[in-house]
């Protein structure tokens, strides 16, 4: 089993720049979570999707953020314009099924400056 | 919201020992589940526990259910090296489909 795939491994991009992330859940997972952690503010949810759908979107921190997926194997998380407050790391992770556990990619690391 | 209190916040130990760390909430939670992350990884699952009460072990790690369902605790029993890293205590509750609320993490540091 591969895994949660994310891509990149690390991003460095200038204030106002669009940045996208990607993610590929593992086969036959159908709920897809993207977290964001700082040393400040830990795991925090940003969204998440059950069956390419998004369920719970209220972790967004302002519309600049924006999340799609489009099938069941792939998933965005994009921002724009992205500001140095967004430096974070952003983790994608999936679950088979209602209430099983998360499992988590290795994360992208983003440096806005 | 619901908060998780996750103690201690680190913790420095000379291998052999045991380590033990514990999560409180606010609220009652249906799961709580205990993960590792080292840097540059994501977290991953050390332990699953659904039910309170449940005492579930995995190796030298055991962790608690509580009985009032608000909190966990994780021992690790004659730690290694490579039990350094990071732990998180996260808690799901009813209706909440798989959204986890996490702990703020216990650093572990290990010494020969």
């Amino acid at each position: 089993d591969a895994g949660v795939i994310q891509s990149p491994r690390h991003e460095v991009t200038e204030m106002g720049q669009e940045v996208t992330l990607r993610c590929k859940p593992i086969s036959g997972h159908n709920s897809l979570f993207w977290y964001r952690q700082t040393m400040m503010r830990g795991l925090e949810l940003l969204i998440y999707f059950n069956n390419n759908v998004p369920i719970d979107d209220s972790g967004m921190p302002e519309d600049r953020f924006s999340a799609k997926m489009p099938n069941a194997s792939f998933s965005t998380l994009k921002i724009q314009p992205s500001e140095p407050r967004d430096s974070a790391v952003y983790f994608c992770a999936s679950s088979s099924q209602y209430n099983s556990p998360l499992h988590f990619g290795n994360g992208t690391r983003l440096t806005v400056t | 919201g619901q908060q998780l209190n996750q103690s201690p916040q680190s913790m420095f130990i000379q291998e052999g020992e045991d380590v033990s760390m514990n999560c409180t909430s606010s609220s009652i939670f249906n799961t709580w589940l205990w993960y590792k992350q080292d840097p540059g990884e994501g977290p991953v699952l050390l332990i699953a526990l659904y039910k309170a009460g449940e005492l579930t072990s995995n190796g030298r790690l055991t962790a608690q259910f509580g009985i009032t369902r608000k909190d966990s605790f994780l021992n690790i029993s004659a730690s290694i090296p490579s039990d350094v890293g990071i732990y998180f205590c996260a808690g799901q509750s009813v209706g909440t489909a798989s959204k986890l609320t996490f702990g703020t993490g216990t650093r572990l540091q290990v010494t020969l």
